[in-house]
This record gives structure tokens, C-alpha cells and sequence, in this order.
């Protein structure tokens, strides 16, 4: 059964402090890994897509790793406005379903 | 370009009704999965449809169903409602071939 463990399940920064967030997974042959956003009371925003160990990728203040084990999203110099609840799924070869963590709950303040 | 959309936006039932959510995926989009997201989890995987048959479930009970339509919406039906079936219900939609899924807003659905 494919898992996905997220930690820590809270993180307080400051504005302007870089910290990253972990995303463990293990899945029966990896299709894809996915970053989303989400706001309390709506749907996840799509952040980013890893289909590889070593891969990267970035959009504004966000990068994404990813190894055969774990991803890492590495915020740096966060706003208030990244503030938010972040949250990793995996996708296996075999299917299309989308495997979450509980998701990491982001906060910054000024 | 218009993204995902559901109805209602929020809806409350008593215990033992029944309840039909709706979905229109992205232009463009021929797959829609469902997933349930209770207060403080991540969401759970409900099922998929494409060319209007189930294709994948999750570990959800016969009580929930699904259709999908000839122009690729989709709606989740609940069956003999239970407090427990309290949540967030999401849709996403995506290519076939694809392995991204796009989430709509979803549909807040609060049992009593």
C-alpha cells in the first residue's frame, strides 16, 4: 500500500526565515510526485509535478527536491502570503490515484 | 480558460438522505477522480471516471457512486448519509494519458 508522511504537521517562521518541509513516501514504482497548495476551505493549487530521484523545481520563492525516498519543499525568504497548508501526493505506475499526507500547515508572520 | 468548477459550493443533510455533487472538469480534460478531505487531513482517493466508467476505487462504500456524461462532467452521489460523511469533497479532472490533476473548489457538505 502506497504511504505518504508528511512532517512537520505545523511550521511558524518568520518573514524572511527559509525553512524546508519533508514529504516521506514509499509506493509500488513511482509515476509521479506532486506539490500542492491549499487555502483554508478550498481546493489544492497545483504547485509542481517530480517524476524522478534527483530532479528539481522552482517557481518564485518555492523549490522542489526529490530523492528515492523523500521530497523536500525548500521555501525560501517566505512572505505572510505563503502561509497556507502544503501538501505531497504520489502516483503510482499502476493507477491514477492520488496518494496525500496530511499536509504541513505553513505560517508567516510579518 | 475556465479551470474546475463544482455545485453546489456547500450543502447540509440530515442523517440517511442522499446527496448528488457536481463537477465540470478543465477545457480540454477527459478524466474526473473524486476524493473526500475531512477537517485537518489530506484528501482520500474516492474513485475516477473516464469514457464514463469507473475505472479505479478507493476504500469507500458501495454507498457512494458515480457517473460520468457524454460531455465528460461528472457527478458523486451518497447513499443513506452518515454524520461520518462529513467533509470536503473535491474533483479533479486531468488527461488520461496525464499524470497532473487540477482540484476544483469543492463542495463542503455537513451531515446532522
Amino acid at each position: 500500500e502506497d504511504q505518504v508522511t508528511q512532517s512537520p504537521e505545523a511550521l511558524r517562521l518568520q518573514e524572511g526565515e527559509s525553512s524546508s518541509l519533508n514529504c516521506s513516501y514509499t509506493v509500488s514504482g513511482l509515476r509521479g510526485l506532486f506539490w500542492y497548495r491549499q487555502d483554508p476551505g478550498k481546493g489544492p493549487e497545483f504547485l509542481f509535478t517530480l517524476y524522478s530521484a534527483g530532479e528539481e523545481k522552482e517557481k518564485e520563492r518555492l523549490k522542489a527536491t526529490l530523492t528515492k525516498k523523500e521530497s523536500f519543499l525548500h521555501i525560501t525568504a517566505p512572505k505572510p502570503e505563503d502561509s497556507a497548508t502544503y501538501l505531497c501526493a504520489v502516483q503510482a505506475e499502476t493507477g491514477n490515484m492520488l496518494t496525500f499526507g496530511g499536509g504541513t500547515r505553513l505560517m508567516v508572520k510579518p | 480558460d475556465a479551470g474546475v468548477t463544482q455545485s453546489p459550493t456547500h450543502l447540509i443533510k440530515t442523517r440517511g438522505q442522499q446527496v448528488t455533487l457536481r463537477c465540470s472538469p478543465k477545457s480540454g480534460h477527459d478524466t474526473v477522480s473524486w476524493y473526500q478531505q475531512a477537517l485537518g487531513q489530506g484528501p482520500q482517493f474516492i474513485f475516477q471516471y473516464y469514457e464514463e466508467e469507473e475505472r479505479q476505487r478507493g476504500n469507500f462504500p458501495d454507498r457512494f457512486s458515480g457517473h460520468q456524461f457524454p460531455n465528460y462532467s461528472s457527478e458523486l452521489n451518497v447513499n443513506a448519509l452518515l454524520l461520518g460523511d462529513s467533509a470536503l469533497y473535491l474533483c479533479a479532472s486531468s488527461l488520461l494519458g496525464g499524470s497532473t490533476q487540477y482540484f476544483g473548489p469543492g463542495t463542503r457538505l455537513l451531515v446532522l
